[in-house]
């Protein structure tokens, strides 16, 4: 067990819906990470948090957002959704952000399937 | 372009037996830190290994070992002993933090690891 929790386990949904998953990271952990995982494109990271602030971007669609909360949760949403967004969604947490050297730590990941 | 390649989409080998799962990166910046994750069929992603880019020292964590060569820009995972458990995907990642800019993580596309009886 990572400490990383996340919900919900699996999530079914129609195209054009929209979903948030949540991620409560590690205690003391400052700062969280979502990644997609998908068989066509593998693990893609799409966004980082840093104690309540985004701090770094990747392949994150438009149709996407996230946010951090004050008690350092974060959600992630996905609108509009398409086929294509089935996948297997993860969040990470680890204790620094941007310069710092530290391991993420994986929660146990959010199975989307849009129909 | 491929900023971590796995060349090998799958590997075996026999229980008890040594394995060494490959990983080349490509950066330009100086600091940067690799890691490797397993992902058993369950899905969940498990943390290994880290590698900085200035330590002087190859990372151990019990069974596992990073072989880094930096000149050469790999950064090899050995299982020693292997383990039935040991079957799973393997993921090796770099972060990168270049100077000025927001920090960046890249996964490879994974190497499924069989440990055969």
């Amino acid at each position: 067990d990572s400490g990383v929790t996340q919900t919900p386990k699996h999530l079914i949904t129609a195209t054009g819906q929209r979903v948030t998953l949540r991620c409560s990271p590690r205690s003391g952990d400052l700062s969280v990470y979502w990644y997609q995982q998908s068989l066509d494109q593998g693990l893609q990271f799409l966004i980082q948090y840093y104690n309540g602030e985004e701090r770094a971007k990747g392949n994150i669609l438009e149709r996407f957002s996230a946010q951090q909360f004050p008690d350092l949760h974060s959600e992630l949403n996905l609108s509009s959704l398409e086929l294509g967004d089935s996948a297997l969604y993860f969040c990470a947490s680890s204790p620094g952000g941007q310069g710092v050297y530290n391991e993420q730590f994986f929660g146990p990941g959010t199975r989307l399937t849009v129909l | 372009a491929q900023k971590i390649t796995q060349t090998q989409p799958g590997m075996f080998v026999q229980e008890k037996e040594a394995v060494t799962l490959d990983c080349t990166y490509d950066t330009s910046d100086p600091s940067y830190g690799l890691f490797w994750y397993k992902q058993p069929s369950s899905g969940e992603m498990i943390f290994l290994i880290y590698q900085g880019s200035y330590d002087q020292q190859n990372a151990t964590e019990g069974r596992y070992s990073l072989n880094f060569q930096k000149a050469r820009k790999s950064a090899n995972l050995v299982i020693s002993a292997s383990q039935l458990g040991d079957s799973a995907m393997y993921f090796c990642a770099m972060r990168e933090v270049p100077q000025g800019g927001s920090e960046k993580l890249v996964f490879g596309k994974g190497t499924k690891l069989t440990v055969n009886p």
